[in-house]
């Protein structure tokens, strides 16, 4: 079992730019979820997913940000444009039957 | 909505002393869970315990063991024989019920734990 894998682990970007992160969740997990933590707000749960649907986005901060699951083993997490604020680090889990979680290493996104 | 509180946003403990680090929850659910994680300085989230609200007795995990008084929404995680592989930051976490709207982990503010020599 290779856990939750994501990338790619840093990104620098400029203002203005896209950036899409990645995360492959463990086999077998239907649940996913993207959470972002930083200093000021700590862990905030963005988006999760259900067999690849989205079930709660209210934590998405606003239109520039969108999260897709196109199938079961990949979502991605998009933000455009991106701003200095969304400097943070980015963290997918995913979730099965024991009702665990496992966490992926996190993408350290900082726009410049 | 659920809610966790962490009052201790930095702890010391001497090497091969027990330390605990409080955590109380707010909750309307009848059935949830309770979660500790460690995030060391390379940033990593590491489970270390797991306690659900029905179990009857508190949880351990080798050095690691969970102080659930449900009475009083509190879980601690109680640390024996602190190492200085320890320091890290430490996050108390909760999820809801089983159904597809709770499923969502709401975690505190942390506990910063530095382990002294």
């Amino acid at each position: 079992d290779a856990g939750v894998i994501q990338s790619p682990r840093h990104e620098v970007t400029e203002m203005g730019q896209e950036v899409t992160l990645r995360c492959k969740p463990i086999s077998g997990h239907d649940y996913l979820f993207w959470y972002r933590q930083t200093m000021m707000r700590g862990l905030e749960l963005l988006i999760y997913f259900n067999n690849n649907v989205p079930i709660d986005d209210s934590g998405m901060p606003e239109d520039r940000f969108s999260a897709k699951m196109p199938n079961a083993s990949f979502s991605t997490l998009k933000i455009q444009p991106s701003e200095p604020r969304d400097s943070a680090v980015y963290f997918c889990a995913s979730s099965g039957l024991n009702y665990g979680y496992t966490f992926g290493s996190g993408t350290r996104l900082t726009v410049v | 909505a659920q809610k966790i509180t962490q009052t201790q946003p930095g702890m010391f403990v001497q090497e091969k002393e027990a330390v605990t680090l409080d955590c109380t929850y707010d909750t309307s659910d009848p059935s949830y869970g309770l979660f500790w994680y460690k995030q060391p300085s390379s940033g990593e989230m590491i489970f270390l315990i797991y306690q659900g609200s029905y179990d009857q007795q508190n949880a351990t995990e080798g050095r690691y063991s969970l102080n659930f008084q449900k009475a009083r929404k509190s879980a601690n995680l109680v640390i024996s024989a602190s190492q200085l592989g320890d320091s890290a930051m430490y996050f108390c976490a909760m999820r809801g019920g089983f159904s597809g709207s709770a499923r969502q982990l709401t975690f505190g503010s942390g506990t910063q734990l530095t382990v002294l020599p």
